[in-house]
Parts: C-alpha cells; structure tokens; sequence
C-alpha cells in the first residue's frame, strides 16, 4: 500500500517571495513522483516528474523539485513565485505494482 | 492534437436518478483512469483501464458505480440511483500505457450535482 501526505492545505505567499509545498509518501517499493497543477476552472496538468537519476528535478515554470528518500519527500519549490501561480498543486506517487494516488492538494495563493 | 474530452461539462440531477459520464482519451493512449474530486478531500481513484480491461477497479465507492470501455477509446462511467454524497467533479485521465511512470493527460472533468 502507499499513501501520499500533503500537510499543508493552504499557503499564503506574497509575490516575489520563494515557496515550498510540502509532500511526504510511505510506499513498500520503489516510486514515481509526481507534481501535478490545476489552475482555476481548468484540468490537472504536470508540473514535473521524479522517475530515476537526478533527484533535483526540474518542471515548467520555473518550478523544482527534490526527492529524498531517506526522508520519503518530495517538496516542491520555487525561488520567486508571480500571481499567476496562484492554483491547487497535487503531489502523486505511483509504483511497479501500477498502484497510484494522489494527495489532497495544496492550495497556493500568490498576494500582490 | 486533441486532449482528453470529457461530456457533460456539467450535470444536475435528482437523488435516485442514474447517470452517465463520458470520456474521450487521447487517440492512442491505452490507459484510462477514472478520478473523483469532492471539496477538501484531493482526488480519489475510481478506476482504470488497459484497453478494454479494468484490471483495478478497487477504488469504486459503491456497486451503484461501474464503469466500461469499448473498443479501446471511449469510456462511460454509471452510477446509478444517485445520492447526494455523489455530487464532485469526475475526471478522466490517459497515458500512453498503465506503466505509472507516464505522465497521466486530464480532462476538465464532469461537475455533478445531485440534490
């Protein structure tokens, strides 16, 4: 079984200043990770992905993300982040056994 | 090329009425998944589909839903005698195949409302 933790539900953050979204996982094999953004009144699209190799990966628009497997994490970054970031993030993880799932989200909230 | 379709865009119905959401993957993507947004509560797995089979079909809250999948494209998911504990937001998603290291296209999804 995996499962897959947001902790935070909601993050306040002024324009320009740096973020992170937090996401921690529990899984019995090895992962994929994922981050996954949904802009208001639109569908889910990826932000980026950790399938092997580097565990700095870096997504679209300017967002990065580390994998950390002694600490089962993967938070999400960005250095400066702009009001049209303002969406729902979702971190994802699926494993060999084609189980998958999703977190509850993070709803960031970029103020001017 | 076109994304992942998905009709009614929205829908209103009674309690105890059946209904049927439609998607349309992504020509040539053999997986299908199956996902319910409520408020508050992320997006819950419903199903998936590799070609015409549902080898999961673990996440379907009820024997009122069911899904189906015809000719490895087009997928309706039923739910039937609708309670008003089903009103979300159901999207679909496709990937290339099941491997769950493919990145998974969504589409706008069905809000339905059930009063």
């Amino acid at each position: 079984a995996q499962s897959v933790t947001q902790l935070d539900s909601q993050v306040p953050v002024f324009e320009e200043a740096p973020v992170e979204l937090r996401c921690n996982y529990s899984s019995s094999v090895s992962v994929y990770l994922f981050w996954y953004v949904q802009y208001p009144n639109q569908g889910l699209q990826l932000l980026l992905k950790y399938l092997s190799g580097s565990t700095l990966v870096k997504g679209i628009n300017g967002f990065e993300a580390e994998f950390n497997k002694s600490q089962t994490s993967f938070h999400l970054r960005k250095p400066s982040v702009h009001i049209s970031d303002t969406a729902e993030y979702f971190c994802a993880v699926g494993n060999t056994g084609n189980q998958f799932c999703f977190g509850t989200g993070t709803s960031l909230t970029v103020i001017p | 090329g076109a994304g992942v379709s998905q009709s009614p865009s929205n829908k209103v119905t009674e309690k105890g009425k059946d209904v049927e959401l439609r998607c349309d993957p992504i020509s040539g993507h053999t997986a299908l998944y199956w996902y319910r947004q409520s408020l508050g509560q992320g997006l819950e797995f419903l199903i998936y589909f590799q070609g015409n089979s549902a080898p999961d079909k673990s996440g379907l809250p009820s024997d009122r839903f069911s899904a189906e999948r015809t000719g490895g494209s087009v997928s309706t998911l039923t739910i039937q005698r609708t309670q008003q504990e089903d009103s979300a937001v159901y999207l679909c998603a496709s990937s290339r195949t099941s491997g769950n290291y493919n990145e998974q296209f969504f589409g706008p999804g069905t809000r339905l409302t059930v009063l």
